[in-house]
């Protein structure tokens, strides 16, 4: 069975930096790209970043909200995805979902999500 | 950006009804379009990839059809678990963007 499990989430204060995980089992994790989307509180899903496979170099792309913020990188020994963010805005404020790319590079898969709070 | 629009951003549907949802890219994105469903408080679910391919498990009253820049989502005899939040997503360049959803309601 595919399992993506997030943690890491917390309340944090502007400006205050945090690292999501989310741990994959159930497939081949090293053969699939995987993204990071986030949902702010009432609002739609907004794509935060992808990072490929070894193939690709591990090559990372992500949204303009986030870029030169946030890092995404993985660890293919462990299973594991990663979200490093650093100087949190309040508009950070969301549930963060790690997801799977499938073969076709669209999502296949997604975790239930952990909540990001920034607030003062 | 690629903007994606749906509509309309909400609806109301009887059980049995057929819906339709609509999703238009800013410009040309071939066939790389998926739809997912959300329900509250849930993590979304893949329905769509590829515009009209059905990811595994997913029942065929869930049908996508388009390419280019206009798409749609057929839900066929809504029943009461199909009520949720429906959201497109093009990843034919980056970055990924979503639309804005479309919430289905009971009528």
């Amino acid at each position: 069975e595919v399992q993506l499990v997030e943690s890491g989430g917390g309340l944090v204060q502007p400006g205050g930096s945090l690292r999501l995980s989310c741990a994959a089992s159930g497939f081949t994790f090293s053969d699939h790209y995987m993204d990071w989307v986030r949902q702010a509180p009432g609002k739609g899903l907004e794509w935060v970043g992808r990072t490929g496979d070894k193939a690709n170099a591990y090559t990372t792309e992500y949204a303009a909200s986030v870029k030169g913020r946030f890092t995404i990188w993985r660890d293919d020994s462990k299973n594991s995805l990663y979200l490093q963010m650093n100087s949190l805005k309040i508009e950070d404020t969301a549930v963060y979902h790690c997801a799977r790319v499938g073969s076709g590079y669209g999502v296949d898969f997604w975790g239930q999500g952990t909540v990001v709070t920034v607030s003062s | 950006d690629i903007q994606m629009t749906q509509s309309p951003s909400s609806l109301s549907a009887s059980v049995g009804d057929r819906v339709t949802i609509t999703c238009r890219a800013s410009q040309d994105i071939t066939n790389y379009l998926a739809w997912f469903q959300q329900k509250p408080g849930k993590a979304p679910k893949s329905l769509i990839y590829a515009a009209s391919s059905l990811q595994s498990g997913v029942p065929s009253k869930f049908r996508g059809s388009g390419s280019g820049t206009d798409f749609i989502l057929t839900i066929s005899s809504l029943q009461p678990e199909d009520f949720a939040t429906y959201y497109c997503q093009q990843y034919y360049t980056y970055p990924v963007t979503f639309g804005g959803g479309t919430k289905v309601e009971i009528k």
